[in-house]
């Protein structure tokens, strides 16, 4: 069966520090993975996806996140962290046999102090 | 534009009361899913409907979960006699194109309470 796992439940992190919060996935074929952020009260929002092609994706507010099929790890990264980045967040990936189903992780609350 | 949006924001219901939350997609997105998130848990998904075709109930946890969507836009999810353990927040989300490869823009959630 897929599956996502998020194996921190936080992570802090300095501002202005380079920031990971992890992702590892379960799939037999090829996977097609997502991260979202969902900041207090508001819901969540895309951030990235990897469906084929380059390993490194970059997508919005400066994130980026790397597809590692060796590790089946899809990390999300950012450089430089911001205060304003602190927000829970959700890595997903769709099912292989109903492509209307998405399973997503159990969320890393990320905290980003000044 | 106008993005997803929910009603109630917030629901407290005693136990065995019915409830309806409802889903308002962004105009033109033609695939809808509710997911169910508890407390330090991830989302669960619950039902998907795309355009007129059946919908994909396969995460519904009970027969007391029902959904439907009207003339393929606003749909509502009902909950028949609550429990205690259907405290969660409710998501829907939206998406433009079915399925696999595009993202879904969720809802902010209808916050259920069970007492």
């Amino acid at each position: 069966a897929q599956s996502v796992a998020q194996p921190e439940d936080q992570v802090n992190v300095a501002e202005g520090n380079p920031l990971t919060v992890k992702c590892t996935y379960s799939v037999s074929g090829n996977p097609y993975l997502f991260w979202y952020v969902q900041y207090p009260n508001r819901g969540l929002q895309f951030l990235l996806k990897y469906i084929t092609g380059d390993n490194l994706v970059k997508g919005s507010y400066g994130f980026e996140a790397e597809f590692n099929k060796s590790q089946t790890s899809f990390h999300l990264k950012k450089p430089s962290a911001l205060v304003s980045d602190s927000a829970l967040y959700f890595c997903a990936v769709r099912d292989e046999d109903n492509f209307n189903k998405f399973y997503f992780g159990s969320g890393t609350k990320l905290n980003v102090k000044p | 534009g106008a993005g997803v949006s929910q009603s109630p924001s917030n629901k407290v219901t005693e136990k065995g009361k019915d409830v309806e939350l409802r889903c308002d997609p962004i105009s033109g997105h033609t695939a809808l899913y509710w997911y169910r998130q508890s407390l330090g848990q991830g989302l669960e998904f619950l039902i998907y409907f795309q355009g007129n075709s059946a919908p994909d109930k396969s995460g519904l946890p009970s027969d007391r979960f029902s959904a439907e969507r009207t003339g393929g836009s606003v749909s509502t999810l009902t909950i028949q006699r609550t429990q205690q353990e259907d405290s969660a927040v409710y998501l829907c989300a939206s998406s433009l194109v079915p399925g696999t490869s595009y993202e879904q823009y969720f809802g902010p959630g209808t916050r259920l309470t069970v007492t």
